[in-house]
Parts: structure tokens; C-alpha cells; sequence
């Protein structure tokens, strides 16, 4: 199993671009997230899912979209970059049992100039 | 406002020194209360922690949870200079089984030689 994949891994945007993170994990976990974490602090969840077709905000959604069309896909848009988007973009899946736990990629790093 | 709090920040020790690094929390409807390592990408699963006084032990590691306090230690014995990373306490709260987790900001943990 390659775990949970995040494309790219760094990138840089320009003010008012758009973009896709993209995040796909081959466990069949139902239960995705997205977070953001800002340097030297912890995660911030931007966005879950519980399944296809379902997806809600977490505690920083604004400026961010999400869909979720298959189990193993969760991609995460940013429509119009600010600099207060420049962070590093972590996605992750679990089981939906509870007491299991996360298991994050390995982050994109985005840069909004 | 679900929060969770880590101290301290930041730590310098040598190696062989043990280190207790604290994690509190104030949550609706506490799940459980997870420790992850983070070294510069993402974060690995260190202990799930679900029961009071139960301590949770790997290797040279090991946590353990207060429920009535509402706090959570780690605790690192003869330290190497591989545990010199970032050391995140995350709590899952709330009602339904959606496994969304609150993270700490983060201890800083570095061990010189």
C-alpha cells in the first residue's frame, strides 16, 4: 500500500491563482481530512469526509473547497490564493471505527506570493 | 471553544535527560487523546489514549491520561538525539463518530549531543 499520496509537494502561487491539492489513499479508509499548519504551530482542520459525497467544514474553511466523488480521492481547491493561505497542506484518512487512528501524507508546501 | 493547550513550547536538553512534556484540554464530549512526532513532515502515531491512569509505554516512551484533570503527559527517558523533533497532543471531541481532531500548538523538542 503507498498510505496516503499528496501531489505536489511544493508550489508556488501567485495572488488570485487557483489551484488543486490533490490527496488519494489506497486503504479504502471512509474518513478523510485536510488540515493547514502554519509555521510552529499545530494542525488546523480545513475540511472532513465521511464518505463519498459527503464533506463539511472543519475550523478554517473559508477561502477553500472540497469534494469527494470517490472513496479514495479528496482534493482540496483554493479558488482565489491570498498570502494567508502560504502554509503547508496536510491530508489524511482513517477508518471509520472509532480508536483508530489518522495517517497523514506527507503535506504540500504552498507558497502564495 | 474546544481547545487544547501544550507546555512547554519548546525544550533544550542533552541526551540521556528524561523530559515530560504536558498537553491539557478542554473539549465537549472528549473521544480520546492522541501523541504524535512530527519530524519536519508529516505527523507518526506515537499513543491513542482513551482511559484514565492506564499508561501507555513504547520503548523509551510513554503517556498517560487524566480525565478529571483534563491533561495528558509524555514522557521521553534516556533521550537520543533522534527524538529532537516536534511533539503534537491532539484530542478528539464531540458528538458523532466523525474522528476530527483538535491539535495542540506543539512541544519543541531539541536534544544535543
Amino acid at each position: 500500500n503507498a498510505g496516503v499520496t499528496q501531489t505536489p509537494k511544493f508550489r508556488i502561487l501567485k495572488i488570485g491563482q487557483s489551484m488543486t491539492l490533490q490527496c488519494t489513499q489506497d486503504m479504502n479508509h471512509n474518513y478523510m481530512y485536510w488540515y493547514r499548519q502554519d509555521p510552529g504551530m499545530g494542525l488546523k482542520l480545513i475540511y472532513y469526509s465521511v464518505g463519498a459525497g459527503i464533506t463539511d467544514k472543519g475550523e478554517v474553511p473559508n477561502g477553500y473547497n472540497v469534494s469527494r466523488s470517490t472513496t479514495e480521492d479528496f482534493p482540496l481547491r483554493l479558488e482565489l490564493a491570498a498570502p494567508s493561505q502560504t502554509s503547508v497542506y496536510f491530508c489524511a484518512s482513517k477508518m471509520r471505527q472509532s480508536q483508530e487512528t489518522q495517517y497523514f501524507g506527507p503535506g504540500t508546501r504552498l507558497l502564495v506570493l | 471553544e474546544d481547545k487544547v493547550v501544550q507546555s512547554p513550547l519548546s525544550l533544550v536538553v542533552h541526551e540521556g535527560d528524561t523530559v515530560t512534556l504536558n498537553c491539557s484540554y478542554e473539549v465537549t464530549n472528549f473521544r480520546s487523546l492522541l501523541w504524535y512526532k512530527q519530524e519536519k513532515k508529516a505527523p507518526t502515531f506515537l499513543f491513542m489514549l482513551t482511559s484514565s491512569g492506564i499508561e501507555k509505554k513504547s520503548g523509551r516512551l510513554s503517556s498517560i491520561l487524566d480525565k478529571k484533570e483534563l491533561f495528558s503527559i509524555l514522557n521521553i527517558t534516556a533521550t537520543q538525539t533522534g527524538d529532537s523533533a516536534v511533539y503534537l497532543c491532539a484530542v478528539e471531541a464531540g458528538s458523532g463518530n466523525t474522528g476530527k481532531l483538535i491539535f495542540g500548538q506543539g512541544t519543541t523538542l531539541q536534544v544535543k549531543p
